[in-house]
């Protein structure tokens, strides 16, 4: 079963425009990350978000973790062709020992 | 270390056959997991291994699923007597767990078609 559920299913965007999309959860969390996945590279690992962390950056990313709301976004600043794909949360809830459930998924798609 | 690797990239087979899918993870990685995807979905956890014993497996996993990785390094993934309902992608990762890395490095996948 998926543990996370992103909204939007799908989000459709101008080069250079920022992208965000939600994913929400419903039970305790040891970290939280996301995913990107395309047909050129697979599932790639992008950032991920510790329970007792609020926010986090990494180049165009930026994710922020509400555990109060079981609930993290992940936003993608100036977005490019390239950054097309699906994107997935995915929740650690074993406490740590990295086995993780995937969402639903975003998909996005960045037209030049 | 070119990455994980799997093989057959794809397997079309017809219904009631066995397949196999191996999977060879990065060489200093002692977790390794397998994943199935449909189309529109996540990736739905199957099962995991640190070194050769194999952690959990989950529900999703019927009697005819069997996964084994024998010397703590490759893995292989046995479906016996396919399914239609199993035609998917099968995902293999890994990671290295105790290091305090949690990221997984996912194969290209397996297409799995079962006519």
């Amino acid at each position: 079963s998926q543990q996370g559920e992103e909204d939007p299913q799908a989000l459709s965007i101008q080069e250079g425009e920022n992208a965000t999309m939600n994913c929400s959860y419903k039970t305790s969390i040891n970290n939280l990350q996301w995913y990107r996945q395309n047909s050129g590279r697979g599932l790639v690992h992008l950032i991920l978000i510790r329970s007792n962390e609020r926010e986090k950056h990494s180049g165009r990313l930026r994710v922020t973790l509400d555990t109060s709301k079981k609930s993290s976004s992940l936003l993608i600043t100036a977005s490019r062709a390239a950054d097309t794909a699906s994107y997935f949360c995915a929740t650690d809830l074993s406490g740590g020992y990295q086995k993780v459930t995937f969402g639903t998924g975003t998909k996005l798609q960045v037209i030049p | 270390d070119t990455g994980v690797s799997q093989d057959p990239r794809h397997k079309i087979t017809k219904r009631g056959q066995n397949v196999t899918f191996r999977c060879d993870p990065i060489s200093e990685h002692n977790r390794l997991y397998w994943y199935r995807q449909t189309l529109g979905q996540g990736p739905e956890f199957l099962t995991y291994f640190q070194n050769e014993a194999q952690l959990e497996k989950s529900r999703l996993l019927s009697d005819r699923f069997s996964a084994e990785r024998p010397k703590g390094s490759f893995s292989t993934l046995e479906i016996q007597r396919t399914e239609q309902g199993d035609s998917a992608m099968y995902l293999c990762a890994s990671s290295s767990f105790g290091t305090g890395e949690y990221e997984q490095y996912f194969g290209p996948g397996t297409r799995l078609t079962v006519t």
